[in-house]
């Protein structure tokens, strides 16, 4: 069965602290991405990743920063947590072509105090 | 860059009719339209997906049209029961995956 896992349920953090987001998948897929789901806004793309040591800035990401040394993990990086960043973050993984079914994670709710 | 327009925000329907979500969008080089459904605190998960070469697919109950020229396309539920409530979301693009702003769908029994 498919798993994609991230490494936290809840997590609070306060203002200003660096807080990373941790994502690990076991179906070999080269692509992974971090979503960031608020109300009304659906998923807004952070980052992603085609492959290991690579990354793509998505529609949102100022403030954000990813990391990929191996294939199957891909973290998020929020350099100094701000209040504006309390939201839902759902990491991704897909396989390359044709039908890039991506399977999500089961999300972080982060709250910035 | 890339959008994705999505429509209605909500939609509420009666059992056993049918509902219908679209979605538009801006690059014409998309060539992947996948539709996702979350469940109130879980993940969303891909329910159809259809490629550009493709103007339709069913899969039970559910359907999706896609339109090329127009850049829009659809997800169809006939016969809608009370677990078909959730959020359902469009998504297209060409590398990477763009979504719309997700659809509240309620069934009333």
């Amino acid at each position: 069965d498919v798993k994609v896992t991230q490494s936290s349920r809840y997590l609070v953090k306060r203002t200003g602290e660096k807080v990373f987001l941790e994502c690990v998948q076991d179906m070999d897929h080269e692509n992974m991405f971090w979503y960031r789901q608020d109300p009304g806004l659906g998923l807004r793309l952070i980052y992603f990743s085609y492959d290991v040591k690579m990354k793509e800035k998505g529609d949102i990401p100022e403030g954000y920063s990813v990391s990929r040394e191996k294939k199957e993990r891909f973290s998020l990086i929020l350099e100094s947590a701000s209040t504006n960043q309390t939201s839902m973050y759902l990491c991704a993984s897909s396989s390359p072509g044709g039908f890039r079914r991506a399977f999500f994670g089961q999300g972080t709710r982060l709250t910035v105090v | 860059g890339e959008n994705v327009e999505q429509h209605p925000s909500t939609l509420s329907v009666q059992e056993g009719d049918s509902a219908v979500i679209k979605c538009t969008y801006s690059d014409s080089a998309s060539n992947y339209f996948p539709w996702y459904k979350q469940e109130l605190g879980k993940r969303p998960q891909l329910i159809i997906d259809i490629r550009s070469n493709v103007g339709e697919k069913k899969d039970q109950r559910i359907a999706v049209t896609l339109n090329k020229t127009a850049k829009h396309f659809s997800l169809h539920i006939t016969e809608t029961q009370p677990e078909d409530s959730a959020v359902y979301f469009c998504a297209g693009g060409a590398q990477k995956l763009v979504f719309g702003q997700g659809t509240r769908l309620t069934i009333n029994p």
